[in-house]
């Protein structure tokens, strides 16, 4: 089956700090990749879709600067959060979709926590 | 737009009874439909989706779906509860290509 890595699985940074997190397809093509940011006990909230050397669709009220969204090959997407605040500590997920396929296929996720 | 409504934040079931969790959605066109399951600080895993085929889908670990236009609905079901089946439920829906729009989420407690 399809399957998608993330990279790291748990990150810690200090506050004003960036951190890069990786989103793999692994044995299949991702013409688009999503990422979602999922808060504790709620649903993932969809922050932006990235078509392979497109620049990203941002959601409303998703800072372009903050969070940088790079999808520079079929394989790999990266999201970048920049100058990091505690209140960008969540949990960030990933998803991959095929060519001619309407499924996405999600990550493991990325546990981000600013100190 | 689309949307979907998860009836039921938490719901809890004994060990062996029926699990049923509700999901409603809402599409101005034909829709695609999801239920994934999340445990705990992990990413979402694809129980079964429905894609305009056969209105009850099987998904894994003997869970199943109806799809029913007449009543928007696409309810997960399964005869009788594991312990394993304790997780977060996600009902979602697509309408094609277009993002997918989740649910609130139904956490399930299986009680021994």
């Amino acid at each position: 089956g399809a399957v998608v890595s993330q990279h790291p699985s748990w990150v810690i940074c200090k506050s004003g700090t960036s951190v890069k997190i990786e989103c793999r397809s692994l044995d299949f093509q991702a013409t688009t990749m999503f990422w979602y940011r999922q808060f504790p006990k709620q649903s993932l909230m969809l922050m932006a879709t990235s078509n392979e050397g497109s620049k990203a669709t941002y959601e409303q009220g998703v800072e372009k600067d903050k969070f940088l969204i790079n999808h520079a090959s079929l394989t790999l997407s990266t999201l970048t959060v920049t100058s990091a605040h505690p209140e960008d500590s969540s949990f960030y997920i990933c998803s991959a979709r095929g060519t001619s396929s309407y499924e996405q296929y999600f990550g493991p996720g990325t546990r981000l926590t600013v100190t | 737009a689309q949307s979907v409504t998860q009836l039921g934040s938490h719901v809890s079931v004994s060990e062996g009874a029926l699990v049923l969790l509700r999901c409603n959605y809402s599409s101005s066109v034909p829709p695609y439909l999801f239920w994934y399951v999340q445990y705990p600080n992990q990413g979402l895993q694809l129980l079964l989706k429905y894609t305009s085929a056969a209105t009850l889908v099987k998904g894994i670990n003997g869970f199943e779906a109806e799809f029913k236009k007449s009543e928007t609905s696409f309810h997960l079901t399964k005869p009788s509860a594991h312990m394993s089946d304790a997780a977060e439920y996600f009902c979602a829906v697509s309408e094609g290509y277009q993002k997918v729009t989740f649910g609130i989420g139904t956490k399930l407690q299986v009680i021994p």
